[in-house]
């Protein structure tokens, strides 16, 4: 079946401006993942979905972030006010539910590049 | 708060070689351990897992035991493939949590 998809791949964007980011999870998953990974930092987690609530926002590095879902299924992450430093690479997961030990599949990444 | 360490790269080994990647976590509960694999052009994906004290993960001949007492979770491989040059991570899940908190990852090369 179909993977989790992100789009688009490749953003390139002047300081300043706003990106929406999107994810489609795989179908039937519902809970849904954004991490970022960036040189030198690793990969961090963002904000975590279960269904279309956020139950976890503490990976969200300032208030210019920002995320929603709907239906239960894609979500869109949107930077305001971007900045060099947003520079990375933006990752998203599902897995079936919620919790560390269901297994969380990965997107192929939307990389973001700041000007 | 939880965090993983895991060895610096890039490490490059030959073709048959024996890998270890070191991983070590700091975690306030009982959490779950992952080895994730990124191959070149590729999105994450997992590689292993372990979920209790001894567990012993495994997976395309790779193989990580989860050691409480040492709080590790070492990758190893007996034989390495050219077709294993990647970056891996170490992660963790805490109990109760639902994010993973991974390593800064480690870059492989394998030459032939």
């Amino acid at each position: 079946g179909a993977g989790v998809s992100q789009s688009p791949s490749n953003k390139v964007t002047e300081k300043g401006k706003d990106v929406e980011l999107r994810c489609d999870p795989i179908s039937g998953h519902t809970a849904l993942y954004w991490y970022r990974q960036s040189l030198g930092q690793g990969l961090e987690f963002l904000i975590y979905f279960q269904g279309n609530s956020a139950p976890d926002k503490s990976g969200l590095p300032s208030d210019r972030f920002s995320a929603e879902r709907t239906g239960g299924s894609v979500s869109t992450l949107t930077i305001q006010h971007t900045q060099q430093e947003d520079s990375a690479v933006y990752l998203c997961a599902s897995s079936f539910r919620g919790g560390g030990s269901y297994e969380q599949y990965f997107g192929p990444g939307t990389r973001l590049t700041v000007t | 708060g939880d965090s993983v360490t895991q060895m610096e790269g890039p490490v490059t080994l030959s073709e048959e070689a024996f890998l270890t990647i070191n991983c070590t976590y700091t975690a306030t509960g009982y959490p779950s351990l992952f080895w994730y694999v990124q191959y070149p052009g590729e999105g994450l994906q997992l590689l292993l897992k372990a979920t209790k004290a001894d567990d012993k993960g495994s997976n395309k001949g790779f193989e990580a035991t989860y050691r409480k007492e040492t709080t590790s979770f070492h990758l190893e491989k007996g034989s390495v493939q050219v077709s294993d040059s990647a970056v891996y991570f170490c992660a963790l899940s805490d109990l109760g949590d639902d994010k993973i908190i991974f390593g800064k990852g480690t870059r492989l090369h394998i030459l032939p």
